[in-house]
């Protein structure tokens, strides 16, 4: 266990719709990340924030958006969700701005049909 | 683009074997390398951040060694054993992005 929570752990939504993932740091750490996997690819990283901050930016596309609250946990938005957005999002947390060692969460399998 | 190639991309041993993977990685700009363990519906499982050109890291049986100055990194795993069977990532954290590139990984398949 990484200490690194996500929930829901499934969603099956429909295409158009709108979703929000959830995740929670380690105790302590300050950083979160969001990876995006799909079948043919591998860990794709969208987006960081740092201390309620964002941080770094990947190939996160304009309909996906995230935010770190006070509490430092965070929250990805999917809108207008396509066939092509099924896939596992990760989240991972770390102490401090992305130097160090990354602990991922469980994952969020989302299904678009 | 900045690229993180693993090889090879899949492997099987038999239990007892002694394996080695490659992670080549830009040598320019580097911060750090990561290796991660990433078992099947399970989530990817640190092994070592390395910084220093020249470091070896070492867990049990498994080590990985560095140089920054040619970007490629290796990871050994001596006498394999069939719980080893995951897919091995590696990282690399370069300065000009401020973020983590994976590479697609190496699955390993250790027969008993």
């Amino acid at each position: 266990d990484s200490g690194v929570t996500q929930t829901p752990k499934h969603l099956i939504t429909a295409t158009g719709q709108r979703v929000t993932l959830r995740c929670s740091p380690r105790s302590g750490d300050l950083s979160v990340y969001w990876y995006q996997q799909s079948l043919d690819q591998g860990l794709q990283f969208l987006i960081q924030y740092y201390n309620g901050e964002e941080r770094a930016k990947g190939n996160i596309l304009e309909r996906f958006s995230a935010q770190q609250f006070p509490d430092l946990h965070s929250e990805l938005n999917l809108s207008s969700l396509e066939l092509g957005d099924s896939a596992l999002y990760f989240c991972a947390s770390s102490v401090n701005r992305g130097l160090e060692t990354q602990y991922f969460g469980p994952g969020t399998r989302l299904l678009v049909l | 683009i900045l690229n993180v190639e693993q090889s090879p991309q899949s492997l099987h041993v038999q239990e007892g074997d002694s394996t080695n993977f490659t992670c080549s990685f830009p040598s320019s700009n580097f911060y750090a390398l990561h290796w991660y363990r990433w078992e099947t519906a399970k989530s990817p499982e640190a092994l070592f951040v390395m910084t220093l050109n020249g470091d070896e890291k070492k867990k049990g049986r498994i080590s990985a060694t560095l140089n920054t100055k040619e970007g490629y990194s290796y990871l050994y795993i001596k006498g394999s054993q069939p719980e080893d069977s995951a897919t091995y990532l590696c990282a690399f954290y370069g300065g000009a992005t401020n973020k983590l590139i994976f590479g697609t990984g190496t699955l390993l398949a250790v027969q008993p």
